[in-house]
Parts: structure tokens; C-alpha cells; sequence
């Protein structure tokens, strides 16, 4: 089993849907999480942090289920600025290394 | 302002000749990282160093070396021995506390071999 898996995608939505993308990871060890997003031929730039359960950020959700090895990330009302790679992140905590997710491709379209 | 510096972002490198790629930090950041990102594809882990003259080995570290001298540089050396070094390098930084484990990134370099 791969460390990280995720949709593969890419995921077509029009303007204003409401999308999920799903995350697995096998490490039962690891502390925290993070969701990426990366544009075509930029770098990773933070989206949000998931320390707890899950937390939101405007119209982006987080969801953690520790017992299900499960993160998950909602976006509602989908802007054509949505449109990047959504890479999932699991740390395994302080001194550790993180490890990048395939990422998920979403496209929102006019 | 504060960031993560990557230099060049173009680098073009002929066979058999090593290259050094430039990461500096001025976020006071203790831990600093090196990841190689191919097309289409996910991002390995190079190497990463938690503290000053410190620094261990990721999953893909062959041809490859690094330098740990001071807090605020981390910089990559790809050798010769590095046989398919055409890729886009990204280096980030972190506070690598209890805390906070998050992790920036800088602008990335794109090396190819001529």
C-alpha cells in the first residue's frame, strides 16, 4: 500500500459546485496534516493545517478521521481560481519528514 | 520581507558537470528541505535538515549532496553521478517545532541537462 493515496482525478466542475477529494495514508504515526495546492509549473503553497478533527476556512473544509487513516477536503462554491493540484500531506511530528500525496487535479470550469 | 529564496530558476547543465542550487531563508526557520518534482508526478524527498550541520538523507539522495553551514542556507548539489537530473527542484523551510510542522516553499529551479 502506498504511503499517501488520492483521487487520481481530474475532477471537471463547473462554477459554484461543491467538490470533495479524499486522502488516505498508511502511517498510523502521523501527527499532523496539510493540504496543499500547487498551480501548473509553480510551487506548493499551504492551504490549511489540520490538527484536530478538521477545521474550515472560508469555503474550504478539512476532515480528519485518525481511526480511519481518512482526511478529506471540501471546497464549496468552486472559483475558476480553484483550479490547481490538491496535494495531501501527513507529517509524522516534530523532527520527522513529510510525505507528499499524488496530488489531485481539479479543473472549474465557466 | 520575509521567504524562501530559490536562484536560479533556469539552469541549464551540460553532461557530466555538477550544479549547485541556492535556498536561503530569512524566516528563521530551523528546518529546511530538498524535493525533486518530475512531470506530472509527485514530490520525493532529496534531503532535509532539521538543525545547523545536520542533515539526513531522503528517498531519492543518490548523486545528490547537501550542505548545512548556517541556519539561514541549505544549498543542493546535483553531481555527475546524478544519471536523469532534468527536473524542477523545490526547496522549503519550516518552523520544525512541536507546534508547527508546516512547511513553505520557495519558487522552485528548473534544471535541465543539454
Amino acid at each position: 500500500r502506498k504511503e499517501v493515496e488520492q483521487d487520481p482525478g481530474p475532477f471537471n466542475v463547473p462554477e459554484g459546485a461543491t467538490v470533495a477529494f479524499n486522502c488516505t495514508y498508511s502511517n498510523s504515526a502521523s501527527q499532523s496534516f496539510f493540504w496543499y495546492r500547487q498551480d501548473c509549473r509553480k510551487e506548493p503553497k499551504l492551504l490549511m493545517s489540520v490538527y484536530s478533527s478538521g477545521n474550515e476556512d472560508g469555503r474550504f473544509t478539512a476532515q480528519l478521521n485518525r481511526a480511519s487513516q481518512y482526511i478529506s477536503l471540501l471546497i464549496r462554491d468552486s472559483k475558476l481560481s480553484d483550479s490547481a493540484t490538491y496535494l495531501c500531506v501527513p507529517h509524522l511530528g516534530y523532527g520527522q519528514n513529510f510525505v507528499f500525496g499524488p496530488g489531485t487535479r481539479l479543473s472549474v470550469l465557466p | 520581507d520575509g521567504g524562501i529564496t530559490q536562484s536560479p530558476k533556469y539552469l541549464f547543465r551540460k553532461e557530466g558537470q555538477n550544479v549547485t542550487l541556492s535556498c536561503e531563508q530569512n524566516l528563521n526557520h530551523d528546518a529546511m528541505y530538498w524535493y525533486r518534482q518530475d512531470p506530472g508526478q509527485g514530490l520525493r524527498l532529496i534531503y532535509y535538515s532539521q538543525i545547523v550541520n545536520d542533515f539526513q538523507k531522503g528517498d531519492i539522495a543518490e548523486g545528490y549532496s547537501v550542505s548545512r553551514e548556517k541556519k539561514e542556507s541549505f544549498p543542493l548539489t546535483v553531481t555527475s553521478a546524478q544519471k536523469n537530473p532534468t527536473a524542477f527542484y523545490l526547496c522549503a523551510s519550516g518552523p520544525g517545532t512541536v507546534a508547527h510542522t508546516e512547511a513553505f516553499f520557495g519558487q522552485g529551479t528548473r534544471l535541465t541537462v543539454v
